[in-house]
């Protein structure tokens, strides 16, 4: 198993441009996340999903938006980029049962310029 | 609301030395608690996790932590600190509300001195 996987690793972005971080986990776990990690700081949650075609909100959504069509793939959309929106981005994924584990990709590295 | 506060930003130990990692949580049940570990440019690994049962938590490559309600703690240990344990470490604590997402701590900067 690949376990969960991201693209791009790294990507520079001019204010105002859009983009997609795709994330993918092939361990046909329900629970997908999206996380953002500021320099000196934990991870902060931006979208979550229980299943395919259910997604919500988390702790910093705001610039952001989700999709969950299948149950292996949940990108997070970018629609105009800030600076503030520079960071790296985590996904993770975990089956949902009552005491498993969130498994983490390697991130996204994301400047916005 | 839950919350994870790690006391030490960075923590510096010569190779060989014991660690202790500090984490107190917030919660208002009793918590699902979680290390994990990032090596520099890379995701995060889960180290241990404690959910019920035994306060003591053995976890990979050496390291265990222990529970301790009365203080909302559950700090991070290893006995003899290798090399290769230089990285940055995240306590963090699982919710039980429908997302079961976690919240995590700033993290500890650990740098091993040969």
């Amino acid at each position: 198993n690949a376990g969960v996987t991201q693209t791009p690793k790294f990507r520079i972005l001019k204010i105002g441009q859009s983009m997609t971080l795709q994330c993918t986990q092939d361990m046909n776990h329900n629970y997908m996340y999206w996380y953002r990690q500021d320099p000196g700081m934990g991870l902060k949650l931006i979208y979550y999903s229980v299943g395919a075609g259910i997604t919500d909100k988390g702790e910093v959504p705001n610039g952001y938006n989700v999709s969950r069509s299948t149950t292996e793939d949940f990108p997070l959309r970018l629609e105009l980029a800030a600076p503030s929106q520079t960071s790296v981005y985590f996904c993770a994924s975990r089956l949902g049962t009552t005491r498993d584990t969130q498994y983490f990709g390697p991130g996204t590295r994301l400047t916005v310029l | 609301a839950q919350s994870v506060t790690q006391p030490d930003i960075h923590i510096t130990v010569s190779e060989g030395a014991s660690l202790e990692l500090r984490c107190n949580y917030s919660y208002g049940a009793t918590p699902y608690l979680f290390w994990y570990v990032q090596s520099p440019g890379q995701g995060l690994q889960l180290l241990l996790k404690y959910f019920s049962g035994d306060t003591l938590v053995q976890g990979i490559k050496g390291f265990e932590a222990e529970f301790k309600r009365s203080q909302s703690s559950f700090n991070l240990r290893k006995p003899s600190v290798h090399w290769s344990d230089a990285a940055e470490y995240f306590c963090a604590v699982g919710g039980t509300g429908s997302a079961r997402q976690l919240t995590f701590g700033s993290g500890t900067q650990l740098t091993v001195l040969p």
